[in-house]
This record gives structure tokens, sequence and C-alpha cells, in this order.
């Protein structure tokens, strides 16, 4: 079974704190995704990427950066916490298959920003 | 880019009853649909897909239809029981883009015993 771990499940950071939220995957997928729920809303993307140093905005990607440095590994960075980004926070992986394939999330990390 | 719209954003049945979840999306270019349950405190998963070259697609009692000329899709759920309740996401994506889903904004299914 394919395994995407998410470093913290429940996160509380002050207003202006760096953030790390950290994924890794064990299946050698070329996709990593990095969504945010949010009750009512879905699955909103934030950053995505589809191989090591690459890495492509998502839909709203203000006030994150990401990093891939090696395959299996996928952060996501705030650089200055709001509260607006109170949130759960869930990465996912696909393989490449050049259509689409389904997502592999990992358990959600829920961040609180006070 | 792809906007993917889902009703109704609450549904409850009756144990037994039928689940009907809608979806409609505005890129002509996806091809790929896939449903996700999420129970209460767990991760997404995914439960059905379909492609765009298949008009529908059964798994034991649920089951997903795709009308690409009105661009909506719907999700299925017949003979529904207690353990089917939890917030169910469509998504749309195409080949591009990593094959980067857009996700509607969820149906909260509660089933009634």
């Amino acid at each position: 079974d394919v395994k995407v771990t998410q470093s913290s499940r429940y996160l509380v950071k002050r207003t202006g704190e760096k953030v790390f939220l950290e994924c890794v995957q064990d299946m050698d997928h070329e996709n990593m995704f990095w969504y945010r729920q949010d009750p009512g809303l879905g699955l909103r993307l934030i950053y995505f990427s589809y191989d090591v140093k690459m890495k492509e905005k998502g839909d709203i990607p203000e006030g994150y950066s990401v990093s891939r440095e090696k395959k299996e590994r996928f952060s996501l960075i705030l650089e200055s916490a709001s509260t607006n980004q109170t949130s759960m926070y869930l990465c996912a992986s696909s393989p490449l298959r050049g259509i689409g394939e389904k997502l592999f999330f990992g358990s959600g990390t829920q961040l609180s920003v006070l | 880019g792809e906007n993917v719209e889902q009703h109704p954003s609450t549904l409850s049945v009756q144990e037994g009853d039928s689940a009907v979840i809608k979806c409609t999306y505005s890129d002509s270019a996806s091809n790929y649909f896939p449903w996700y349950k999420q129970e209460l405190g767990k991760r997404p998963q995914l439960i059905i897909d379909i492609r765009s070259n298949v008009g529908e697609k059964k798994d034991q009692r649920i089951a997903v239809t795709l009308n690409k000329t009105a661009k909506h899709f719907s999700l299925h759920i017949t003979e529904t029981q207690p353990e089917d309740s939890a917030v169910y996401f469509c998504a749309a994506s195409t080949g591009t883009n990593a094959g980067k889903s857009t996700f509607g904004d969820g149906t909260t299914l509660t089933v009634k015993p």
C-alpha cells in the first residue's frame, strides 16, 4: 500500500512564525501536491511538483512556498504564518502516467495560527 | 482554469435508500473524474473513478455516470448503509500539469438508520 506520511497531525504556531509542513511518500511517485481543506470550500490546490526541484503554483499559492529536494519529500513552507492560514493541510502523491491518476493522501496536518 | 461545482452540499437519506451527488465541470479537456470519500477525521480515499472514454462505471453499490456533452458526472449509491455517512468529493483533471485535480466543495452524506 502507498504510504503518504505527514510529519505532524496537529500544529500550533504564532502569527509571524515560519512554519514547515513535511510530507514523505514511499511509492516513488513523481507527482506531489499540497492541498488546503476548509469547511464548505473543498480541497484547494496550493502547489504541486512533478519532479525533483520542480514546482508549480496551484490555485491559492499566496503566502506559501514549497521545496522538493528529494523525490520522496515535498515540504510546504509558510514564510510568515497568519491567522487566515489556520486550516487542514493535506499532502498527496500520484504516479506520472500522462493521464489523470488517483491521488494518495496523507492524514493531514491541522494547523492553528494564533 | 477548471471549475467544478458539486450539489447538494448536504444530503440526508434513510438507510436502504439511494443517494445521488452531481458535479459539473468547465474545462472540456478534463478526461479523468475521480470520487473521494472522507470519513470523519480521516484522509480522503478514492472510491471510484471514470475516464472520458467511458459513460458509466459500477462497483457493487456505487456507480458513476459521465455526460461529456453536458460536462457533468454523478455518483450513485444504492442501498445506503450508515457506514456510507461521510463527505464525498468529486474532482476533474486533465493529463497535463501533473494530472492535478480540481475538487468540488464536497457533499456531506448522512445515512439515518
